[in-house]
Formats: structure tokens, C-alpha cells, sequence
């Protein structure tokens, strides 16, 4: 089955400086790579996707790179601020008919002041 | 829009007790998915379900838990004779389609059992 790994596992950055997590997936056929922000006490909150037709995605300061050939994924997060703390999830999915998702172990990022 | 919805948000329970977490997912989403959180771990699968049915449950132990979608009213997720290391976060999503689409996540119900 699919296994999804991440890292760094903790990620310090001063506020204004960028932060890159990365993930690798081991299943060929997977083709949606969703990345997930989670806070405190809360559920995971979708922040962007990727899909494998597509080697780049940009959302304001968040942007998204999938290299298929590799089989990895990374989130790239600019001009970081304080209210970009939390936990970092990537996932994989083979995209057919309710795949579910496989997750990364997370990423605590924080961004100091 | 009320995003996903999951209750309680907290829940103790005693061992040998059992647990039933309730799910409602977003407006015009037919689609279910339970995930269970251990403390400083990732998301882990546990069943997907859509109206009235069970679609992929490989993700859940074979004993104590079940999972149902009835046509009316939550999802519901069943521990039965709770165990200490059922103690966990468990998250609800829920998504339009099947189909590589997006999974929009509950707050959660935190399942403490003493």
C-alpha cells in the first residue's frame, strides 16, 4: 500500500523568512496530494492541493511543487507569520472512486517572532 | 454553510464502556470518511461510507468498532468495550464526490477512556 513520509518533523523559521516541508510517496498511481494545516484542539483544515497533471500550484504564500517522476511533493510557505504555527499534514491518494488518503506524520511548524 | 459537524468534542469513558461518535457532514456532501489521531501521529483511515452504505472499512479493527451511515440522520462510529488504546482523536470528513476530491475535516471528537 501507499506510504507517504515527511520532513522535517519540527521547523523553526523567524517570522518574514520562508518554510519548505517536504513528502515522498511510494505508489506510482497516486494522484492527488492534498496539504493540510491543524492548530490546537482542531481538526485539519485543507489549504491547497495538487494534482499529478500539474507540477505547480500557488495560493497568495502558499505554493505547492510535485515532482511525479520522483514521487515527491513540497509546500513552500512565504513570508511567514506567527499565525502559520501549527502542525502540517501532506496526504496522497490514487484519486479514483473514494480513495481514501494516506497521511504524512506531520510537520510542527513554528514561527518566531 | 455549516462546515462538518462533530459531537461530543470530548468523551471519557470507562473501560469495558462503549463509545458512539456522531458525524454530520457538510451540506450536499454524501461522502464519509473516519480517521482516527493518535497524540503526535499522523491521520490514519479507518472507513469510508456513503449513504446506507459500508464502501471500504480496511483501515478498521475487526472487533469492537462499527460504522454506519443511515439515510437519515450522522454517521455514527461505534467503539464497543473500550480499551485504553482506543484513547485517541477521532476526525470526521466528508467530501462531495468520490472521487480525488476534496476532504473537508469535523473538529474532532477526543475519546479519553480511564
Amino acid at each position: 500500500g501507499e506510504n507517504v513520509e515527511q520532513h522535517p518533523s519540527t521547523l523553526s523559521v523567524q517570522e518574514g523568512d520562508s518554510a519548505v516541508i517536504k513528502c515522498t510517496y511510494s505508489d506510482s498511481a497516486s494522484n492527488y496530494f492534498p496539504w493540510y494545516k491543524q492548530e490546537l484542539g482542531k481538526g485539519p483544515q485543507l489549504i491547497i492541493d495538487i494534482r499529478s497533471n500539474v507540477g505547480e500550484k500557488k495560493d497568495q504564500r502558499i505554493a505547492v511543487t510535485l515532482n511525479k517522476t520522483a514521487k515527491h511533493f513540497s509546500l513552500h510557505i512565504t513570508e511567514t507569520q506567527p499565525e502559520d504555527s501549527a502542525v502540517y499534514f501532506c496526504a496522497a491518494s490514487k484519486g479514483n472512486y473514494g480513495q481514501n488518503f494516506v497521511f504524512g506524520p506531520g510537520t510542527r511548524l513554528s514561527v518566531l517572532p | 454553510n455549516a462546515g462538518v459537524m462533530q459531537n461530543p468534542r470530548h468523551l471519557v469513558r470507562r473501560r469495558g464502556q462503549e463509545a458512539r461518535l456522531r458525524c454530520s457532514p457538510m451540506k450536499g456532501h454524501s461522502h464519509v470518511y473516519w480517521y482516527r489521531q493518535l497524540p503526535e501521529e499522523g491521520l490514519k483511515f479507518m472507513v469510508y461510507l456513503q449513504k446506507e452504505n459500508i464502501i471500504d472499512e480496511s483501515g478498521m479493527p475487526k472487533e469492537r468498532f462499527s460504522a454506519e451511515f443511515p439515510k437519515e440522520g450522522p454517521s455514527i462510529l461505534r467503539i464497543q468495550q473500550v480499551v485504553r488504546g482506543d484513547s485517541a482523536a477521532y476526525f470526521c470528513a466528508s467530501s462531495i464526490l468520490g472521487e480525488a476530491s476534496e476532504q473537508y475535516f469535523g473538529p474532532g471528537t477526543r475519546l479519553t477512556v480511564t
